[in-house]
């Protein structure tokens, strides 16, 4: 089993809808949780950084962590196509990167 | 499947020394390799891209003579960062694409240069 797990997708959405882009993880000893959004032929661009359990809100992104479930969330409000991209997770423990396979994600105007 | 293992996981060299960071795809074929760094926080700045057997695609700003990517075979590519500064000091990430161009990212080298 992969120390980090992301449903690949795809997932289409209409444009305005709510999105829910979710990973989990097998090690509570996770320090660090980023999600990032890579569009085609660019390098992943942060988006949401956090440490703790809880929401963190910029924008119309919001990133929850639930360390006990070892769950993480990135909700997109009032989505875009220009949101159409691939979101990854990614966690750091020990100076060391674990990231998810992606989502891709299209936003259908 | 779909692991990408990079060696070392973390360096520690002096300034002027040369510094070889391998990424390696376990149970796949990889027929392109991308190199990142990432700084603190920060996006995972692209930097190169290579195709096996051929030379590596540098991104604007990056100098090939310094950061030599060779990609020798289907599961191998190095990222060489020669004469290393105390500015080269970042995380140096890879990924690696098969076939169906999903991006497997490997766990990152952590580069400190004194």
């Amino acid at each position: 089993q992969k120390e980090v797990e992301q449903d690949p997708g795809p997932l289409s959405v209409p444009e305005g809808a709510i999105v829910s882009l979710n990973c989990t993880y097998s090690n509570s000893a996770f320090q660090y949780f980023m999600w990032y959004r890579q569009y085609s032929r660019k390098g992943p661009e942060l988006l949401m950084y956090t440490y703790s359990s809880g929401n963190k809100e910029d924008g119309r992104f919001t990133a929850q962590v639930d360390k006990s479930s070892k769950y993480i969330s990135l909700f997109i409000r009032d989505s875009q196509p220009s949101d159409s991209a691939t979101y990854l997770c990614a966690m750091i423990r020990v100076n060391q990167f674990y990231f998810g396979t992606g989502t891709s994600l299209t936003v259908i105007p | 499947g779909a692991v990408v293992s990079q060696h070392p996981s973390w360096v520690i060299c002096k300034s002027g020394t040369s510094v070889k960071i391998e990424c390696r795809s376990l149970d796949f074929q990889a027929t392109t390799m991308f190199w990142y760094r990432q700084f603190p926080k920060q996006s995972l700045m692209l930097m190169a891209t290579s195709n096996e057997g051929s030379k590596a695609t540098y991104e604007q700003g990056v100098e090939k003579d310094k950061f030599l990517i060779n990609h020798a075979s289907l599961t191998l590519s190095t990222l060489t960062v020669t004469s290393a500064h105390p500015e080269d000091s970042s995380f140096y990430i890879c990924s690696a694409s098969g076939l169906k161009e999903t991006q497997y990212f490997g766990p990152g080298t952590r580069l400190l240069v004194l």
